[in-house]
This record gives structure tokens, C-alpha cells and sequence, in this order.
């Protein structure tokens, strides 16, 4: 068990830039969820898939951020025209299901925004 | 809306001191109370969760915590702390309807050898 995996561990982009940012969770796990932490604001919710329907995206921003989960191996989390403000890293976790949830993550993602 | 707050960000001690971090949550309805460690550099990893029964848990590598209905509080205890302890703590709570978990600030514990 490779735990969950996030893919690049780090990622410089321009402003303006897109950046695609991947999460494959444990096999078998039914639930992913989206954090982005930042010193300032620590550790926030953004969306969570349940067998790979949406089920909650309250903490994603309306504009410009949009998650995926198109099979059961991966997720993606889009950020289009990146902005300096969206430097964090970005942590992604699987449990077996909703409930009882303990959560793995992965090591994050650190976007850098120049 | 459910909320959980870690009062300290900063707690330093002795290697072999006993610790507490403090967590408190505010939420009316039945939840899930865990705890989460953090070293620079990577993911957050499980350490122990409450839902119901013994208010005391027993987690990973000799760490425990309590939940206090009363207090509204699940503080995290190690009777004995190592040096390799030192990281980021984190509270989380989520209701037991099954949602995603908050978390708290986190506690930066600083183990001095």
C-alpha cells in the first residue's frame, strides 16, 4: 500500500497560469478530500468525492478552482489564472467512507505562484 | 456549525515531561473527534479518534486523549514525550452524519533534548 499519492510535490507557475495538481488514493478508499493549508489560514476544506460524485465543494473558491474525480484511481484540482493568494500547499486524503473517517493523506502539493 | 479551537500554537518541554494539548469544540449534535501529526515536510498522519464509549483513547506511539462532554474538550496527553514527538498537532472534528472533518490551528510541540 503506496498510501496516498499527490503528484508534483511541488509546482512553480506564473500568474495567470493554470495548474492541474493529481491525488491517486488508496485502493479501495471511497471518500477524497481537498485541503489547502497556508500558514495564515491553516488548514481548510475545499471539496470532497464520495465513489467519485461530489458531494460537498463549500470551501472551494467560486471562481478559477474546480475538482474532478473521473475514476476511482485519481483526482485532479484545477486552479485556472493562478494568483499569488493561491500559494499553499494542497493536501489531498482518502478514508474508507464517510462516518467513521479516519483520513490519509498524501505529502501535498506546494504551488508556488511567482 | 461546528468549530474546534487549539488555544496553544507553541508548547516547548523536556524530552521525558509529560504533555497536554488542548483542543475544544463547539457542535450540538453527535461527532467524531480526532487527532492528527504533522512533521515538516509531509502529510497529516492519524493518531486516535473518539465517537462514543471510554472517553479515554488509547493512540499511536503512547499518546492518549480525553473527551469531555462537560468541557467541551478531547486534549491530547503523553505521559512521556521523545524528542522525535516534536511536530505540528491537530484537532479535527466532523459530525457523525458522515461529512469532512475541520480542523483546528495546530500546536507547534517543540521537544527539547
Amino acid at each position: 500500500n503506496a498510501g496516498v499519492i499527490q503528484t508534483p510535490r511541488h509546482k512553480v507557475t506564473g500568474k495567470g497560469q493554470e495548474a492541474t495538481l493529481w491525488c491517486e488514493p488508496i485502493s479501495g478508499h471511497s471518500a477524497v478530500f481537498w485541503y489547502r493549508q497556508t500558514i495564515v489560514q491553516g488548514l481548510e476544506f475545499l471539496t470532497y468525492f464520495r465513489n467519485q460524485a461530489p458531494i460537498d465543494d463549500s470551501g472551494m473558491p467560486k471562481e478559477r478552482f474546480s475538482a474532478q474525480m473521473p475514476n476511482q484511481s485519481h483526482s485532479t484540482l484545477k486552479i485556472q489564472s493562478t494568483q499569488p493568494q493561491d500559494s499553499a500547499v494542497y493536501l489531498c486524503a482518502s478514508s474508507l467512507d464517510l462516518g467513521q473517517n479516519t483520513l490519509y493523506f498524501g505529502a501535498g502539493t506546494r504551488l508556488s505562484v511567482l | 456549525t461546528q468549530t474546534v479551537s487549539q488555544s496553544d500554537a507553541h508548547v516547548t518541554v523536556f524530552e521525558g515531561d509529560s504533555v497536554e494539548l488542548r483542543c475544544n469544540y463547539s457542535y450540538g449534535g453527535s461527532i467524531y473527534l480526532s487527532w492528527y501529526i504533522q512533521h515538516h515536510g509531509h502529510g497529516l498522519q492519524f493518531l486516535l479518534k473518539y465517537y462514543s464509549g471510554n472517553p479515554v483513547v488509547q493512540g499511536v506511539n503512547g499518546f492518549e486523549a480525553e473527551f469531555s462532554k462537560s468541557d467541551s474538550s478531547f486534549h491530547l496527553r503523553k505521559a512521556s514525550v521523545h524528542w522525535s514527538d516534536s511536530a505540528v498537532y491537530f484537532c479535527a472534528v466532523s459530525a457523525n452524519s458522515g461529512t469532512y472533518q475541520r480542523f483546528g490551528t495546530g500546536t507547534k510541540l517543540q521537544v527539547v533534548p
